[in-house]
């Protein structure tokens, strides 16, 4: 079953503004990661953090954590038209299998020019 | 390097036909996956092989099987095609299939089952 939820499942900003994309899991974590689906593309990866890390940076993306609050959000600045895409979440899955990734239902972004 | 391929890139079939999706990684990873992908949904997670030799199922693994061919290739096999199968298919690699390592996409298959 899904362990993230993103919120908003869609998006719609103008080209310039920043986009703000939240998750919540349900199970203690170890890391999340997040992931940008072009439209009919693969996923890519985008950026991970631990769960003993509070924010993390990589040029216009931020991420933070909230583990008492089973949260993550990461936050685009500046956007532009070709940060148009599907943003997922994923955290390590339980047990044995704690490298497998189980992925939330994404929030569609889209940036107009 | 290629990264992960995937073939056919796309996929019509009947009812009850049987077809075997490709993957290779040429990333020398020992950890392998298959997802699938329904609109509006997250990837779930069918099968994996965490390591040459060994493969595990995963969330949603009924009507599939796989072969971990060899440490560069996964195949994931629909026996008999059903129209829930009608998904985008993506296979994944990861170095060695720990905790918060970054996975690696191939560009997908589309397969629409009639």
């Amino acid at each position: 079953s899904q362990q993230g939820e993103e919120d908003p499942q869609a998006l719609s900003i103008q080209g310039g503004e920043n986009a703000t994309m939240n998750c919540s899991y349900k199970t203690s974590i170890n890391n999340l990661q997040w992931y940008r689906q072009n439209s009919g593309r693969g996923l890519v990866h985008l950026i991970l953090i631990r769960s003993n890390e509070r924010e993390k940076h990589s040029g216009r993306l931020r991420v933070t954590l909230d583990t008492s609050k089973k949260s993550s959000s990461l936050l685009i600045t500046a956007s532009r038209a070709a940060d148009t895409a599907s943003y997922f979440c994923a955290t390590d899955g339980y047990g044995g299998s704690q490298g497998n990734l189980i992925f939330g239902k994404g929030t569609k972004l889209s940036v107009k020019p | 390097n290629a990264g992960v391929t995937q073939t056919p890139k796309f996929q019509v079939l009947k009812t009850g036909q049987s077809m075997t999706l490709q993957c290779a990684q040429d990333m020398n990873h020992n950890s392998m996956y298959w997802y699938r992908q329904d609109p509006g949904m997250g990837l779930r997670l069918i099968y994996y092989s965490a390591s040459e030799g060994t493969t595990d199922k995963g969330e949603v693994p009924n009507g599939y099987n796989v072969s971990r061919l060899n440490k560069r290739e996964f195949s994931l096999r629909l026996e008999s095609a059903a129209p829930s199968q009608t998904s985008v298919y993506f296979c994944a690699s990861s170095r060695t299939g720990g905790p918060g390592e970054t996975q690696y996409f191939g560009p997908g298959t589309r397969l629409l089952v009639l």
